[in-house]
């Protein structure tokens, strides 16, 4: 298919490990984002890259959260040393400027 | 820090009524704003898109207004339908592209 695509879709680790998630973008889409959604905080922007590069980091929640963006296209979102309020559903989207962004359909975290 | 909230947080209607949706905010300096439906266990779909300098866009069913000076939008739907049924939150565009979402209203149509 031609949409965003998000791995693993559903992830349940130990607190304390890290995780590494995966978005693959809409081919040609030059911006990427990264939002979480949690039952006490609704929907929260983490990360926004534009190309590789991200101008905007003012979301991520901690220096244990951190992203990167490699050929203009896939992205990482590494959490390390997980803790249990990093349980929620991380979504991806990506876009063109003043366009619609176009969601993946989200990792499901859960941190026993 | 931009603000968004969404009134009611849930709605239940029957099938075929007309609906009406609120969204405000509390910075006027917005780019667009989007409305969205998200069902269970998926992600975000884009509905409508009103850029700053538009009033409303409409899509089938569905219409959305913007009022940027009041810090205001809506969304109607008409003649709802059991399929309607969903989450539906409103997105503000700040500075680079940045969302700032509502917490949604989760509507629910009756047979």
């Amino acid at each position: 298919g031609a949409g965003v695509s998000q791995s693993p879709s559903n992830k349940v680790t130990e607190k304390g490990k890290d995780v590494e998630l995966r978005c693959d973008p809409i081919s040609g889409h030059t911006a990427l984002y990264w939002y979480r959604q949690s039952l006490g905080q609704g929907l929260e922007f983490l990360i926004y890259f534009q190309g590789n590069s991200a101008p905007d980091k003012s979301g991520l929640p901690s220096d244990r959260f951190s992203a990167e963006r490699t050929g203009g296209s896939v992205s990482t979102l590494t959490i390390q040393r997980t803790q249990q309020e990093d349980s929620a559903v991380y979504l991806c989207a990506s876009g063109t400027l003043n366009q619609p962004q176009h969601f993946g359909d989200g990792t499901r975290l859960s941190i026993l | 820090k931009q603000e968004v909230t969404q009134i009611p947080a849930a709605l239940s209607v029957p099938e075929g009524e007309n609906l009406v949706l609120n969204c405000s905010f509390t910075d006027s300096a917005i780019y667009n704003l989007q409305w969205f439906r998200q069902d269970p266990g998926k992600g975000l779909t884009s509905l409508l898109l009103i850029q700053s300098s538009q009033r409303e866009q409409t899509s089938g069913r569905l219409n959305a207004s913007l009022d940027k000076s009041s810090g205001r939008s809506t969304l109607y739907i008409a003649a709802s339908q059991p399929g309607d049924s969903a989450t539906y939150l409103c997105a503000v565009t700040g500075t680079a592209s940045k969302l700032t979402f509502g917490t949604g209203t989760r509507l629910q149509v009756t047979l």
